[in-house]
């Protein structure tokens, strides 16, 4: 099945800094990576995903790329804020037909802390 | 609030009771996931339902864990002969038709078994 490994486990940047997250995943079938923000007691939020026909999405401070060669993906934010901080996960699944076959499967997570 | 709910949101039971969660997911949705998250995990698949058919069950669901959704709405998760093992965030998703990838989850049932 497949497995996705998700660094660093823990990442620290001032407020202003760009911080950037790393995914490695190990099925090549797999071809739609979302990611994930979990702030603490709270659901998991989907706050961007990117489809293996791309290599680049960006929605404002947030971007991802995909690189399907190597099989990995990273999720990228810049001028970082407080509010910002929270757990990142990404997570890789398998779209046939533009129809989920259902299951994502998640990384370890990233704690991420923005330092005012 | 139209997102996904569940219920309880927290459960305390002693090793050996069953207990049974409820999720009601998003208006319309077909598809509902149940997954399991332990401290400091991302969430781990346990099975899926697309209507009242479930699709698929991983192999970390076992025969002491059973999931419906008898009416395609809501659904339940029955976790029996409960085990400290068993304590963990149960958290339920649903999504939608032609953006069935983009899964919505609910708050969370967190389990703990004394």
């Amino acid at each position: 099945g497949e497995n996705v490994e998700q660094h660093p486990s823990t990442l620290s940047v001032q407020e202003g800094d760009s911080a950037v997250i790393k995914c490695t995943y190990s099925d090549s079938a797999s071809n739609y990576f979302p990611w994930y923000k979990q702030e603490l007691g709270k659901r998991p939020q989907l706050i961007i995903d990117i489809r293996s026909n791309v290599g680049e999405k960006k929605d404002q401070r947030i971007a991802v790329t995909l690189n399907k060669t190597a099989k990995h993906f990273s999720l990228h934010i810049t001028e970082t804020q407080p509010e910002d901080s929270a757990v990142y996960f990404c997570a890789a699944s398998m779209l046939a037909g533009g129809t989920s076959y259902g299951k994502l499967t998640f990384g370890q997570g990233t704690i991420l802390t923005v330092h005012p | 609030d139209t997102g996904v709910s569940q219920d309880p949101r927290h459960k305390i039971t002693k090793r050996g009771q069953n207990v049974t969660f409820r999720c009601d997911p998003i208006s319309e949705h077909n598809r509902l996931y149940w997954y399991r998250q332990t401290l400091g995990q991302g969430p781990e698949f346990l099975t899926y339902f697309q209507n009242e058919a479930q699709l698929e069950k991983s192999r970390l669901l076992s025969d002491r864990f059973s999931a419906e959704r008898p009416k395609g709405s809501f659904s339940t998760l029955e976790i029996q002969r409960t085990e400290q093992g068993d304590s963990a965030m149960y958290l339920c998703a649903s999504s939608i038709g032609q953006r069935s990838y983009e899964q919505y989850f609910g708050p969370g049932t967190r389990l703990t078994v004394t």
